[in-house]
């Protein structure tokens, strides 16, 4: 079945450092790819996606490239905040399917110190 | 704010004890999901609703699982005669689009 698999934390950075979080999925058909972030005490949040390959999704200084051909989507930020520690999570929606429910990475806990 | 709202936020209950969460979805959304997630892991997809209709239940749904949505409004999860592997947090989703905006869930604790 569909499956993601991202990098397993926690992820230590000092302010200002360059971010990457691996992601690559299996799925069947052209699913969709999304990150998800969860702050300390709050619910999951889009972040940003992309539906087809190639797409590149950004929001708040992230960035995130659809790659077919190596089956990722790797999250990267050029420049982290304090503010950015979280808990980050790839998901895929196929929504070939009929029901369309996303399918989680186990999440890549963040922290950034000052 | 995702406009999606759950009650409560905190359940705390005894081994054996019904418990019912509630999911006050985005109005226009008429596709609704509800996912569980335990500590260290992803959220895992447990049913979904379009509309009043649960078009798809997750093998993680055991028959102690019962969710509703009446009239395609809100909507309840009941877990019967709960067990302590049932301590998770339950999230409740609406979609728009490819798009899911994700509730700040119940954290359930069962003793």
């Amino acid at each position: 079945g569909d499956s993601v698999t991202q990098m397993e934390g926690p992820v230590t950075l000092s302010e200002e450092a360059f971010l990457t979080i691996n992601c690559t999925y299996t799925a069947t058909g052209y699913p969709s790819l999304f990150w998800y972030v969860q702050y300390p005490g709050e619910g999951l949040q889009l972040l940003l996606k992309a539906t087809k390959a190639d797409d590149k999704g950004s929001n708040k200084g992230f960035e995130a490239t659809y790659r077919k051909e190596t089956t990722s989507f790797h999250l990267e930020k050029g420049s982290v905040q304090v503010s950015d520690s979280a808990v980050y999570f790839c998901a895929l929606s196929n929504y070939g399917g009929s029901q369309g429910n996303l399918i989680f990475g186990k999440g890549t806990k963040l922290s950034v110190k000052p | 704010d995702t406009g999606v709202s759950q009650n409560p936020r905190h359940k705390i209950t005894k081994r054996g004890q019904n418990v019912t969460f509630r999911c006050d979805p985005i109005s226009e959304h008429n596709r609704l999901y509800w996912y569980r997630q335990t500590l260290g892991q992803g959220p895992e997809f447990l049913t979904y609703f379009q509309n009043e209709a649960q078009l798809e239940k997750s093998r993680l749904l055991s028959d102690r699982f019962s969710a509703e949505r009446p009239k395609g409004s809100f909507s309840t999860l009941e877990i019967q005669r709960t067990e302590q592997g049932d301590s998770a947090m339950y999230l409740c989703a609406t979609r728009l689009a490819e798009t899911q905006y994700f509730g700040p869930g119940t954290r359930l604790l069962v003793l």
